[in-house]
């Protein structure tokens, strides 16, 4: 059974950092592109930004809206995939999802950002 | 900035059919933006139906179809069911590699 479990989230200042991690299981993680995509509370989906395999030389892609505040990467021997947020913005605040490309999803971690 | 348009909400009668549109505002939506659709219901995480236009998972019931209709992506679901009330979600790939998605569409069975 295919397991996505994202953890990380919680509350942070404007300006500040928080690392999310999302733990897979289930599948043959390092063949799968993975994803991170937000929600704000009553909003709809945004898609975040997406990390390859190793055969793709790990590239990755962001939202315009995050490119240069955040970073994806990943540890294929631990099966995870991480995002690194850094200057956050009150406007940052969200469920945050990791999904494998295509498929599965998690359940979220939620991140808030407030002073 | 790429904006990727759905209707806001549609509604639909049991056993009806409906079909959910999603364009993009760079011009027609052709298979080189891998269209996908997702189900999402109050208080859960989203689910995947429709991946690269028309293929479906293994959960995604039958009356659940993609397509690209007058160059736009679609998602048609015949004999809805009450269950099948939820937000649906669209989300292309632009250049192969930067995904956007639609506002949603609520879907409402009535």
């Amino acid at each position: 059974e295919v397991q996505l479990v994202e953890s990380g989230g919680g509350l942070v200042q404007p300006g500040g950092s928080l690392k999310l991690s999302c733990a897979a299981s289930g599948f043959t993680f390092s063949a799968s592109a993975m994803h991170w995509v937000r929600q704000a509370s009553g909003k709809g989906l945004e898609w975040v930004g997406r990390i390859r395999t190793k055969p793709n030389n790990y590239a990755t892609t962001y939202a315009a809206s995050v490119e240069g505040r955040f970073t994806i990467s990943r540890d294929d021997s631990r099966n995870t995939v991480f995002l690194q947020m850094n200057s956050l913005k009150t406007e940052d605040a969200a469920l945050y999802y990791c999904f494998k490309e295509g498929d599965h999803w998690g359940q979220g971690t939620l991140v808030s950002v407030s002073s | 900035q790429t904006v990727v348009t759905q209707e806001p909400s549609l509604t639909v009668s049991p056993g009806g059919t409906v079909t959910l549109t999603c364009a993009s505002s760079t011009g027609a939506v052709t298979s080189g933006y891998y269209p996908n659709w997702f189900q999402q219901k109050p208080g859960q995480a989203p689910r995947s139906l429709i991946y690269n236009i028309d293929n479906k998972y293994s959960w995604t019931p039958a009356r659940f179809s993609g397509s690209l209709l007058g160059g736009k992506a679609a998602l048609t679901l015949s004999g809805v069911q009450p269950e099948d009330e939820a937000e649906y979600y669209c989300l292309l790939y632009y250049g192969g590699a930067q995904g956007v998605f639609g506002g949603g569409t609520k879907l409402t069975v009535l």
